[in-house]
């Protein structure tokens, strides 16, 4: 059975960075794709970026472009999400995903809290 | 404003059938049978109900069926239950050089 882990719940200071992890078991991790996809408070689901770890290539949202950063290490099954410049909008639980090749998302982690408060 | 239109809220009694729709363009939902819904319980992560259009994951109960017609895609809900209250989310691989996939508002479902 997958299961994607995510670490565990951030606060931060407006102007600084988070890193996410998201470590995979149970499956082939490079065989997917992993994206991140983060959740407002009260709000919808919104894409930030993917990463094929075969490959370590990695693409974002507009949006994001320029402050979020993925990354994969195959070695471990783990992928990351950064993310730099926090501003408050930028509090949200944040999540991994595993996504088959119609990009569907078959596998959630848990979510990751990330708090941005002076 | 999200990319994909869904209704902010829908509802039912214990029994019925239920709709929900998710309007797209071209780019997405109309040029692809790539349209999966999630299902998203307070607190928890999505978890996929549908995927391709009209297909459903090991352990989804048939209860729920998708379908689509040009740029709309829709979930359907039968004979309701009161666990099937939760948020749906409606999502589309998008030909967008600037995204991947696209989701939609969000719809609440109510079991009355």
């Amino acid at each position: 059975q997958v299961q994607l882990v995510q670490s565990g719940a951030e606060v931060k200071k407006p102007g600084s960075s988070v890193k996410v992890s998201c470590k995979a078991s149970g499956g082939t991790f490079s065989s997917y794709t992993i994206s991140w996809v983060r959740q407002a408070p009260g709000q919808g689901l919104e894409w930030m970026g993917r990463i094929i770890p075969i490959l370590g290539i990695a693409n974002y949202a507009q949006k994001f472009q320029g402050r979020v950063t993925i990354t994969a290490d195959k070695s471990t099954s783990t992928a990351y999400m950064e993310l730099s410049s926090l501003r408050s909008e930028d509090t949200a639980v944040y999540y991994c995903a595993r996504a088959d090749p119609t990009a569907n998302f078959d596998y959630w982690g848990q979510g990751t809290l990330v708090t941005v408060s002076s | 404003q999200s990319a994909l239109t869904q209704p902010a809220s829908v509802s039912g009694s214990p029994g019925q059938s239920i709709t929900i729709s998710c309007t797209g363009t071209s780019s997405d939902v109309g040029g692809y049978n790539y349209v999966s819904w999630y299902q998203q319980h307070p607190g928890k992560a999505p978890k996929l109900m549908i995927y391709d259009v009209s297909n459903r994951p090991s352990g989804v109960s048939n209860r729920f069926s998708g379908s689509k017609s040009g740029n709309t895609a829709s979930l359907t809900i039968s004979g309701l239950q009161a666990e099937d209250e939760a948020d749906y989310y409606c999502s589309s691989y998008t030909s967008s050089s600037t995204l991947y996939v696209v989701f939609g508002g969000g719809t609440k479902l109510t079991v009355l």
